[in-house]
């Protein structure tokens, strides 16, 4: 079974960081794109980024540029986000998908998510 | 403000027809870009519905089904049931903005 489990979620207070993991299973890890997308409190979806197969192109979406990291580890079969200078704004669950980039950009399937909560 | 236009709100009884329409421009959907549907059911992680415009991953039911036209995408839903009620996203890529983008989303109300 294709499974994606998010982890590292929690309360930060703003300017703080926060690293966020992604373990997959059920499939090659290595073969597929891998994004971020979040979803603020009673609002959409929104792309945060995305890193191909052997991390050697990265994306983001502009609100996030510079201060968040994408990367993964293929030996390890995880993904990561790591979240500097956090915001208000970056209040959101987490979700990691996998991105069938190479298809057509859509994402299948999608992780259950980790909540980040940028506050003092 | 979505780059992908939906309505906030539809809906229908079940059994009837409903439609969800999803209106971008010439830098997503006009440039060619496929159209992508996903199914949020209450407290849960999306799940994806259409690919590709208008195919259905394994599992999906033939209720659902999906189409393309000019800056336009739509997700039509027949023979409504109860457990339809959910919010549905569309999503494309933006070339302009070099992103994936979503529209703000469809609350789909089972009357």
């Amino acid at each position: 079974e294709v499974q994606l489990v998010e982890s590292g979620g929690g309360l930060v207070q703003p300017g703080g960081s926060l690293r966020l993991s992604c373990a997959a299973s059920g499939f090659t890890f290595s073969s597929y794109w891998m994004s971020w997308v979040r979803q603020a409190p009673g609002k959409g979806l929104e792309w945060v980024a995305n890193i191909k197969q052997d991390g050697s192109e990265k994306y983001y979406v502009d609100s996030v540029k510079g201060r968040f990291t994408i990367s993964r580890d293929n030996a390890k079969n995880s993904l990561y986000l790591q979240m500097n200078s956090l915001r208000a704004e970056d209040t959101a669950v987490y979700y990691c998908a996998r991105d069938e980039a190479a298809a057509g950009n859509w994402f299948d399937p999608w992780g259950q998510g980790t909540l980040v909560t940028v506050s003092s | 403000q979505s780059v992908l236009t939906q309505p906030p709100s539809v809906s229908g009884a079940p059994g009837q027809r409903v439609t969800i329409s999803c209106t971008g421009s010439s830098s997503n959907i006009g440039a060619g870009y496929d159209v992508h549907w996903y199914q949020q059911l209450p407290g849960t992680a999306p799940k994806l519905l259409i690919y590709g415009n208008s195919n259905r991953p394994s599992g999906v039911p033939d209720r659902f089904s999906g189409s393309k036209s000019g800056t336009s995408a739509s997700l039509a839903i027949t023979g409504l049931q109860a457990e339809d009620e959910a919010d549905y996203y569309c999503q494309s890529y933006d070339s302009s903005l070099s992103a994936r983008v979503f529209g703000g989303g469809t609350k789909l109300t089972v009357l």
